[in-house]
């Protein structure tokens, strides 16, 4: 199956510092990627979808100049979360979907677990 | 407004027997649906998907069943292991065609398997 890949797995930072997450499509090239939140024994929820060389399109309620997505290849994703503050401590995940297949099936990198102090 | 319900958080089942997760949606213009597994800290993994031209789709232990007129999905494991036990989330999508790749998650259903 397609893989992708997530970087760093965690990281812990300072309130008011930003935090980039790398998000990476392995063997496939990926023009759609998308980044989700998962809270504590809560659902995946999606944030946005990043679009390889255009803007990346946020659901509602989600700060787009908080979340800065940049989509600057077929095979990265990167979401930078600015000025971060505790509430933002989460869990984020990236997915893509492997356009090799027909269908809709994404796979999810393995997450990265943000901390704010 | 929750589109993709998944009513049981939790469910325990003896090893070896049969585990059923259930999930309903309310959007009618979802046509894929979709089974992940989730462990701690980690991204979901793959399980097993159905278009809606199908009522099944069959993969291993692992079967799931489409009623699109009771806008229900379950996926049954069958025998259940206990590496099985972790959160399941069921998720669907409008579909490809419509260029809408969006996937909307179920709350998740926690299984155990007992040994």
């Amino acid at each position: 199956g397609a893989v992708v890949s997530q970087h760093p797995s965690w990281v812990i930072c300072k309130s008011g510092t930003s935090v980039k997450i790398e998000c990476r499509s392995l063997d496939f090239q990926a023009t759609t990627m998308f980044w989700y939140r998962q809270f504590p024994k809560q659902s995946l929820m999606l944030m946005a979808t990043s679009n390889e060389g255009s803007k990346a399109t946020y659901e509602q309620g989600v700060e787009k100049d908080k979340f800065l997505i940049n989509h600057a290849s077929l095979t990265l994703s990167t979401l930078t979360v600015t000025s971060a503050h505790p509430e933002d401590s989460s869990f984020y995940i990236c997915s893509a979907r492997d356009p090799r297949t027909s269908t809709d099936t994404q796979y999810f990198g393995p997450g990265t677990r943000l901390t704010v102090l | 407004d929750q589109q993709v319900k998944q009513n049981s958080p939790s469910l325990s089942v003896q090893e070896g027997r049969i585990s059923i997760l259930n999930c309903d949606y309310t959007n009618s213009m979802f046509d894929y649906f979709l089974w992940y597994k989730k462990y701690p800290a980690e991204g979901p993994t793959f399980l097993i998907s159905i278009s809606s031209i199908k009522d099944k789709n069959e993969d291993g232990r692992f079967t799931v069943f489409l009623n699109k007129s009771a806008k229900h999905l379950s996926l049954h494991i069958v025998p259940s292991q206990p590496g099985d036990s972790a959160v399941y989330f069921c998720a669907a999508s409008e579909g490809s065609n419509f260029g809408n790749e969006k996937l909307t998650f179920g709350t998740g259903t926690r299984l155990t398997i007992i040994p």
